[in-house]
Parts: C-alpha cells; sequence; structure tokens
C-alpha cells in the first residue's frame, strides 16, 4: 500500500518563500507529483519528480530525494492567488500495466498580505 | 479548462436513492479515474478505466459501480445512497505519457439527504 504525510496548514506571507514537506511510505514508486486546489475548485497539475533533484516550474520547484522518500514543494515570490490546497501524491503500479496516483491528504496554504 | 467535463455541476438527493455521474474525457485520453473528495479529506481513489475495461480499483464501496463507453466517456454509478456519501466527486483523464498527468474535471457536488 501507500501512505503520504504533509502537513495539513502553513501561513506565509505575500511575497515570501514556503515550503510544503511530503514523506510517503510505497510498495513501488514511479514518481511524485503535486496538485493544487482552489475552494471548489478541480485539482490541477503542478509539477512531476521522476528521478531525484530539483525540477523548477517559474516561481514554483519541486524537490525529490528517493532515498528519503521525501519531497518538497517550494513557492517563491508568493501571491494572494497562490492560497489554496496542495496535494503530493505517488504513482504506484496497480497491476495490469496500470498506474494509479494515491494522494496526501493535502496542505492548505494561506497567504497573508 | 482542462478539458475534461462532468455532469451534473451538483447533485441533490435522498438516502436510499441511485444517482449516475457522467463524465467525458479529454480527446486523446483513454484512461479515466474517479475520485471522491469529502469535506477536509484529501481525493480517494475510486476506480479507473482504460479504453473501456477497468485498470485499477481502490476504496470503491460494492454500491458504487462505473463503466466506460465506445466514445470513452465514463459514468459513476452510486445507489443506495447514505449520507455519508455526499462529497465531491471527480473524474480525470490521462495522457499515458510518462508522467502520466491527470487532468481533472470540475466535479460534481453530491449532497445526500
Amino acid at each position: 500500500g501507500q501512505s503520504l504525510e504533509q502537513p495539513s496548514e502553513v501561513t506565509a506571507v505575500e511575497g515570501a518563500i514556503v515550503q510544503i514537506n511530503c514523506t510517503y511510505q510505497t510498495s513501488g514508486f514511479y514518481g511524485l507529483s503535486w496538485y493544487q486546489q482552489h475552494d471548489g475548485g478541480a485539482p490541477t497539475f503542478l509539477s512531476y519528480n521522476g528521478l531525484d533533484g530539483l525540477e523548477e516550474t517559474g516561481r514554483f520547484s519541486s524537490f525529490l530525494s528517493r532515498s528519503d522518500s521525501y519531497g518538497y514543494l517550494l513557492l517563491q515570490e508568493l501571491q494572494m492567488k497562490d492560497s489554496a490546497s496542495y496535494f503530493c501524491a505517488v504513482r504506484g503500479y496497480s497491476g495490469a500495466g496500470s498506474y494509479q496516483l494515491t494522494f496526501g491528504k493535502g496542505t492548505k496554504l494561506s497567504v497573508i498580505p | 479548462d482542462s478539458g475534461v467535463t462532468q455532469t451534473p455541476k451538483h447533485l441533490i438527493t435522498a438516502t436510499g436513492q441511485r444517482v449516475t455521474l457522467r463524465c467525458s474525457p479529454r480527446s486523446g485520453d483513454l484512461s479515466v479515474y474517479w475520485y471522491q473528495q469529502s469535506l477536509d479529506q484529501g481525493l480517494q481513489f475510486l476506480i479507473q478505466y482504460y479504453n473501456g475495461e477497468e485498470r485499477a480499483k481502490g476504496n470503491i464501496l460494492e454500491r458504487f459501480s462505473a463503466q466506460q463507453f465506445p466514445d470513452l466517456h465514463s459514468e459513476l454509478n452510486l445507489s443506495s445512497l447514505e449520507l455519508g456519501d455526499s462529497a465531491l466527486y471527480f473524474c480525470a483523464s490521462s495522457d499515458a505519457g510518462a508522467r502520466e498527468t491527470q487532468y481533472f474535471g470540475p466535479g460534481t457536488r453530491l449532497l445526500v439527504l
């Protein structure tokens, strides 16, 4: 099975940098993804790490250490619109040539002025 | 707009009833996933279909069933509804690439009274 741990809430100031950590336990690992979800909205894909290291996409970066079963999402130059829930998700093999995502419970980020 | 459509947007029904949620994936995507999201909960994977065939099952109750049709749209059937089934139900489709990014529809908000 798979399980993921991430903080339930984080508060940060507009313009600052925030890091959201995610640790996971999985029987088979094929990548770590991050999704953003605004209240009442649909999750949207942010970033993916299949290998160790840092992936950068604009103001957002994601890091993975497979040996530590750990990853994080880094948000820079925070804006008010970044207030949302952020989910890490582990991609695991579910058999018959198929993969599935197991999501963490999400981190609610509040950006304050 | 992810390109994934879901209907209806909202659904209010009574305990014991049966409802059907509908999802159309992005053009070209063969995989469809169904998720349940309860208040302040993460995304619980229910079931996956690939090109009309069931590929993976998650925490789906026996009262729930799904299918994917030849035109690749999918339906999630929820029967003998209970109060605890009230939740947001998301459908997602994936591009089956190396990252297998999932694109989520806007969701159906189900309220069981």
